[in-house]
């Protein structure tokens, strides 16, 4: 069975620092896709940042990059010049062909000004 | 683009009622919703996937009895707690895939919060 696993339940980082966020998954699928999702206060899930796993090349959106070892079945974003903005429960999901999405456990993230 | 929108955003009920949440595309046609609860400080656990006029999908340990789904259009999904009780206190979160554009991302409703009583 897919799994995903989290294993750092809070993090904390400076206003304009870097912070990285771990995600592990587990699967015999050769073919998926991998998420990173932002949840702030208001609860209203919002997609970050995806990977497909069929290519190579990391994800990048603005400030937000993944990296992504297949062989290692890790997942991780990177966050630079973070905001007080980012703030919120970042979680890890993965989508096999079947479209049932598993998500991580969450990360809650603080950002200190 | 690409909004859904869940209706009502929060509901108290009396233990015994049934309450219904709606949740609807926009602006899209879904051909596939996905129906989520979240406890506080959890993370989303997935209760049943639906598809427009087939009868839903649900996961292990839901009971379909209790947790009525109907996808009735491409625009509508509806969730019904049926003889609700407190246990059932929780913040559910609807979301939907794009039937004529990327399958791969998922929408999500703003969520309901519902507090049985």
């Amino acid at each position: 069975a897919q799994t995903v696993t989290q294993s750092q339940p809070e993090m904390s980082v400076q206003e304009a620092e870097t912070v990285t966020l771990s995600c592990t998954y587990d699967t015999s699928e050769s073919d998926y896709y991998l998420f990173w999702y932002k949840q702030p206060p208001s609860r209203q899930m919002i997609l970050v940042i995806r990977q497909e796993a069929y290519k190579q090349q990391n994800a990048t959106e603005n400030r937000f990059s993944v990296n992504f070892q297949k062989a290692a079945k890790s997942f991780s974003l990177k966050i630079s010049d973070s905001q007080l903005g980012d703030a919120a429960m970042y979680f890890c999901a993965y989508r096999a062909g079947t479209y049932k999405y598993i998500f991580g456990t969450g990360t809650r993230l603080k950002v200190l000004a | 683009g690409a909004v859904v929108s869940q209706h009502p955003s929060w509901v108290i009920c009396k233990s015994g009622t049934s309450v219904k949440i709606e949740c609807r595309s926009l602006d899209f046609q879904a051909t596939t919703m996905f129906w989520y609860r979240q406890f506080p400080k959890q993370s989303l656990m997935l209760m049943a996937t639906s598809n427009e006029g087939s009868k839903a999908t649900y996961e292990q340990g839901v009971e379909k009895d209790k947790f009525l789904i109907n996808h009735a259009s491409l625009t509508l999904s509806t969730l019904t707690v049926t003889s609700a009780h407190p246990e059932d206190s929780s913040f559910y979160i609807c979301s939907a895939l794009n039937g004529a554009g990327d399958p791969y991302e998922q929408y999500f409703g703003p969520g309901t919060r519902l507090t049985v009583t």
